[in-house]
């Protein structure tokens, strides 16, 4: 299984501009989980879908902000416009009630984002 | 407001010993706890879950305790290894919704 897939890895852009961060669950799952990590507020959570539909985006710090998932394999997360606080690592994990169960969150390797 | 705690400073430790890390939490009635590692580079993998029901738990070198009265988990390594020198999270979730509230991670170095 090749697990979570996360796209692009690094991403350097200037503020003002459009981020648009990449997401591939592992296959069958049907949770899907966006986290942002800073060293200042750790590891956080954004918003998280189920069976593609979103479910609590509460931790989606303001407007700026948007996620999707058109289907069971990909997901995005938009920030436009960008800031330089918006720096910081961005997870993508997904989960299945079946494999393992709902609770076990498996992560991809991370955006990190640096907004100049 | 909802507060989860562990030691922010690393903990260092000597080969062959064991690593004990704390996870204190308030204002949260978790349904389960678990514990991931996380190394540099790296997303967070999980390694333990406990159950609010559940005193302990067992995976090879890895022990985890939950006290529910003392809103407190312990973590322990025995043995340990340089190899187990990473980041350590511990993470409450609730059985409504599927959400994980992170703690902020303990730093384990394992001088060999």
């Amino acid at each position: 299984d090749a697990g979570v897939i996360q796209s692009p890895r690094h991403e350097v852009t200037e503020m003002g501009q459009e981020v648009t961060l990449r997401c591939k669950p592992i296959s069958g799952h049907d949770y899907l989980f966006w986290y942002r990590q800073t060293m200042m507020r750790g590891l956080e959570l954004l918003i998280y879908f189920n069976n593609n539909v979103p479910i609590d985006d509460s931790g989606m710090p303001e407007d700026r902000f948007s996620a999707k998932m058109p289907n069971a394999s990909f997901s995005t997360l938009k920030i436009q416009p960008s800031e330089p606080r918006d720096s910081a690592v961005y997870f993508c994990a997904s989960s299945s009630f079946l494999a393992g169960g709902k609770e076990t969150q498996y992560f991809g390797p991370g955006t990190r984002l640096l907004v100049l | 407001s909802q507060k989860i705690e562990q030691n922010s400073e690393a903990l260092n430790i000597q080969e062959g010993k064991t690593a004990t890390l704390t996870c204190n939490y308030t204002n949260y009635s978790p349904a389960y706890l678990q514990w991931y590692r996380q190394d540099p580079g790296r997303g967070p993998v999980f390694l333990l879950l406990i159950r609010e029901n559940e005193k302990e738990k067992r995976k090879e070198r890895l022990k985890v305790t939950f006290d529910t009265t003392l809103k407190q988990s312990l973590f322990h390594i025995t043995a340990s290894q340089p190899a187990d020198s990473a980041t350590y999270l511990c993470a409450l979730g609730r059985n409504a919704g599927n959400m994980l509230t992170f703690g902020g991670g303990t730093r384990l170095m394992v001088k060999p």
